[in-house]
C-alpha cells in the first residue's frame, strides 16, 4: 500500500540550532516527492519537490532535502533554524497517475525555542 | 503560478443545517481540483478530486459531496451537518495532467458544527 510516514510528531530545536524531519515513504511506482509547510490557520506552501535528477534538492527559506531511493526516505534539513520555522510539515508522494493525486504524511509541529 | 480562493474563511453551522463551501482558481485553465479536510492534530484526508468540469471522484464514503460547475470552480456541500464535518478545508489545484506537478493550496476555510 502506498504511504507516507512522518516518524516525529513534534520536535522542539534552539533558534540556531541544525534541524532534520524526517519522511519514510512506500510507493509502487517512482516517487515524486513534496514537502510543503503549514502556520497555524493558513493553507499550505510548498517548500521543495523532487521528481527526477540530482537527489539534494533545495528549497524555499533556505530548507533542503535528500531523497534517499535505498531508504525510501526524503529527508527535511535545515542548518540554522529561525524562530518563523515554527509551524506544522508535510512530506508527500505522488506521480502514478494524471490525476495528481498526493499522500500525505501526518505531519511534524516544529517549535522554535529562543 | 496559480492563486486559490476560498470562502469564507470561517463558518459555524448548526447540526443538521446545509453547507456550501466555494473554491476558485486564478491563473490556470481547466486544472485539476482538490478538496482536503484536515480535522484538529490531524494530516489532510482528501475528500474529492476533480480532473475536469463535472466530473467528480470521491475518496471517502460521508455525507459530503462536490459540484465543478465551471472550469476554475469547486464546491463542497453537505445537506445535513453533523458533528464530525468540524475541520479546516483546503482546497488545491495542480495544472490539468499534472502528476508532475505541484498542488497550489488555497487559505481554507475553518469550519465548527455545533
Amino acid at each position: 500500500a502506498q504511504s507516507v510516514t512522518q516518524p516525529d510528531i513534534h520536535i522542539t530545536v534552539s533558534e540556531g540550532a541544525s534541524l532534520e524531519l524526517r519522511c519514510n515513504y512506500s510507493y509502487g511506482a517512482t516517487p515524486y516527492l513534496f514537502w510543503y509547510v503549514q502556520s497555524p490557520g493558513q493553507g499550505l506552501q510548498l517548500l521543495l519537490k523532487y521528481f527526477s535528477g540530482d537527489t539534494l534538492v533545495q528549497g524555499i527559506k533556505g530548507f533542503e532535502a535528500e531523497f534517499k531511493r535505498s531508504q525510501s526516505s526524503f529527508n527535511l534539513r535545515k542548518p540554522s533554524v529561525h524562530w518563523s520555522d515554527a509551524a506544522e510539515y508535510f512530506c508527500a508522494v505522488g506521480g502514478s497517475s494524471n490525476t495528481g493525486k498526493l499522500i500525505f504524511g501526518q505531519g511534524t509541529t516544529l517549535q522554535v525555542k529562543p | 503560478s496559480q492563486t486559490i480562493h476560498q470562502w469564507p474563511a470561517t463558518l459555524v453551522q448548526p447540526v443538521g443545517s446545509p453547507l456550501s463551501l466555494e473554491c476558485t482558481v486564478e491563473g490556470t485553465s481547466n486544472p485539476n481540483l482538490y478538496w482536503y479536510r484536515q480535522a484538529a492534530g490531524r494530516g489532510l484526508q482528501l475528500l474529492f478530486y476533480s480532473v475536469g468540469i463535472g466530473q467528480i471522484s470521491s475518496e471517502v464514503p460521508q455525507n459530503l459531496s462536490a459540484s465543478r460547475p465551471q472550469d476554475r470552480q469547486f464546491i463542497l456541500s453537505s445537506k445535513k451537518l453533523l458533528l464530525s464535518d468540524s475541520g479546516f478545508y483546503l482546497c488545491a489545484s495542480t495544472l490539468a495532467g499534472g502528476f508532475t506537478d505541484t498542488q497550489y493550496f488555497g487559505p481554507g476555510t475553518r469550519l465548527t458544527v455545533l
